[in-house]
């Protein structure tokens, strides 16, 4: 399997539960990002790694945690989310941290916290 | 701070109608604008980098091209299947490889 796969494609939640986003890419890159899309905004860059490594956590609520155990899984932690965290949630990878070639992107996680 | 702002937020042609959809951009030195195609439900899908005022790149119907200011993306002869959100990015100018994103203009098509 090529590209990056995103599981699952859709997840409702309630406002207590724990649940997970998991990303891979089987495209050799270095970087990966976790971006939400919300109706009628732009997407909003959450986190970024690179080699593994946070580079950006840009002001994300802790109930959203980020993990990167390697360069080929990324994976985001949701606990007692509130209704306005209902979106898509796109994890993308680049070849390099600079970001220079552009994202390939997954087709995305639809939650919904009820 | 960098900013990325699209118009029209929403663009209705006829299949054969040319038109084009705008991007303007704020960044302190830009290191590369992108553009991506997005179906609903699906992941936005690479369509160009331009990396220099002057630049243009082509595929099929699409041509975008770079001022220093803004990005069009002209559309020659829409069909239906160019239906889509559009979307545009810059390279922030940090060193984390973020993209910003615009709000992306929805064009549909109609035979």
């Amino acid at each position: 399997e090529t590209g990056v796969t995103q599981t699952p494609r859709h997840l409702v939640m309630g406002m207590t539960n724990k649940k997970s986003l998991k990303c891979e890419q089987h495209l050799g890159h270095n970087a990966m990002y976790w971006y939400k899309q919300s109706a009628k905004k732009p997407l909003e860059l959450m986190f970024v790694y690179s080699l593994e490594e946070r580079v950006e956590n840009n002001s994300v609520p802790s109930r959203f945690s980020p993990e990167c155990p390697n360069s080929s899984h990324l994976f985001l932690h949701l606990h007692t989310l509130q209704p306005e965290d209902s979106a898509l949630y796109l994890c993308a990878s680049s070849p390099e941290g600079q970001g220079g070639y552009g994202y390939t992107f997954g087709s995305g996680t639809r939650l919904t916290v009820v | 701070e960098d900013q990325v702002t699209q118009s029209p937020e929403a663009l209705r042609l006829q299949e054969g109608e040319s038109s084009s959809l705008n991007c303007s951009y704020t960044v302190s030195g830009l290191r590369g604008l992108f553009w991506y195609r997005q179906d609903p439900g699906k992941g936005p899908e690479f369509l160009f980098t331009l990396y220099s005022a002057g630049e243009e790149k082509e595929k099929e119907r699409l041509k975008a091209t770079l001022t220093k200011k803004e990005s069009f993306l002209h559309i020659t002869a829409p069909k239906p299947e160019d239906s889509a959100t559009y979307l545009c990015a810059v390279l922030h100018s940090g060193n984390t490889g973020k993209l910003i994103f615009g709000q992306g203009t929805t064009l549909q098509v109609k035979p």
